[in-house]
């Protein structure tokens, strides 16, 4: 799997939109990019994953540059409750997503 | 209760002694995982397992053994607790299908003294 590099944390305003942002140089051209978020040390939560094109659900948009080198999850409008460490993963589709790998990830705090 | 579940949620032991992590799930999932994250790091993976009685490595497997007798269990032992094996212990299991993600317990705080 690609490494990934990540911001150690950022800060952001409640009600404000937080960019998190992901290189990923090494990626492959089957690999995908996944986002996940862990809160007060539970486990993992998955977020959002894309290819190539950007991809939006109820929870967060991505947007991954066209070289795919680099990717930008958004929180449209952050709450206090989304203050948690978010991780940016590489792996193929068919990696099992048990395996993935957790760099240390951005420590996102969302500030009132 | 359905899910998956870990017991206990928190342990202290002494060094040296021999602790066993439970893990439950409740899904028939034929994939079990196991990770450490010590504090202010990412989650990395100690062991899994593909099946009943089929176990292979992780990223950091030493000092740990697991066992998989039954498809919903997936105990994780270590058989002489050092203070570096203090940490964070996540379950984890899915079906291993494309695209499925994985689901996670509530973890083990486990500290060695």
């Amino acid at each position: 799997d690609a490494k990934t590099t990540q911001p150690t944390s950022m800060d952001c305003a409640e009600g404000r939109a937080a960019n998190l942002p992901c290189n990923h140089s090494t990626i492959s051209g089957n690999e995908y990019v996944y986002w996940y978020r862990q809160i007060h040390s539970q486990g993992p939560q998955y977020i959002i994953h894309g290819l190539k094109n950007n991809e939006t659900n109820e929870m967060a948009s991505l947007i991954i540059t066209e070289d795919r080198k680099s990717s930008t999850l958004i929180l449209p409008h952050a709450t206090l409750r989304d203050t948690a460490v978010y991780y940016c993963i590489v792996r193929a589709y068919n990696t099992n997503a048990g395996k993935s790998t957790f760099g240390d990830g951005t420590t996102l705090t969302v500030k009132p | 209760d359905a899910g998956i579940t870990q017991s206990p949620r928190y342990k202290i032991t002494e060094t040296g002694r021999q602790v066993t992590l439970m893990c439950h799930q409740t899904w028939s999932h034929s994939y079990m995982f196991w990770y450490r994250q010590d504090l202010g790091h990412g989650l990395r993976l100690i062991y899994y397992s593909a099946a009943a009685d089929i176990t292979d490595k992780g990223e950091v497997p030493d000092g740990y053994v697991v066992s998989r007798s039954k498809t919903e269990n997936f105990p994780l032992t270590l058989e002489s607790a050092t203070r570096s094996q203090t940490s964070v212990y996540f379950c984890a299991s899915n079906m291993g299908e494309a695209g499925t993600e994985a689901f996670f317990g509530q973890g083990t705080r486990l500290t060695v003294v």
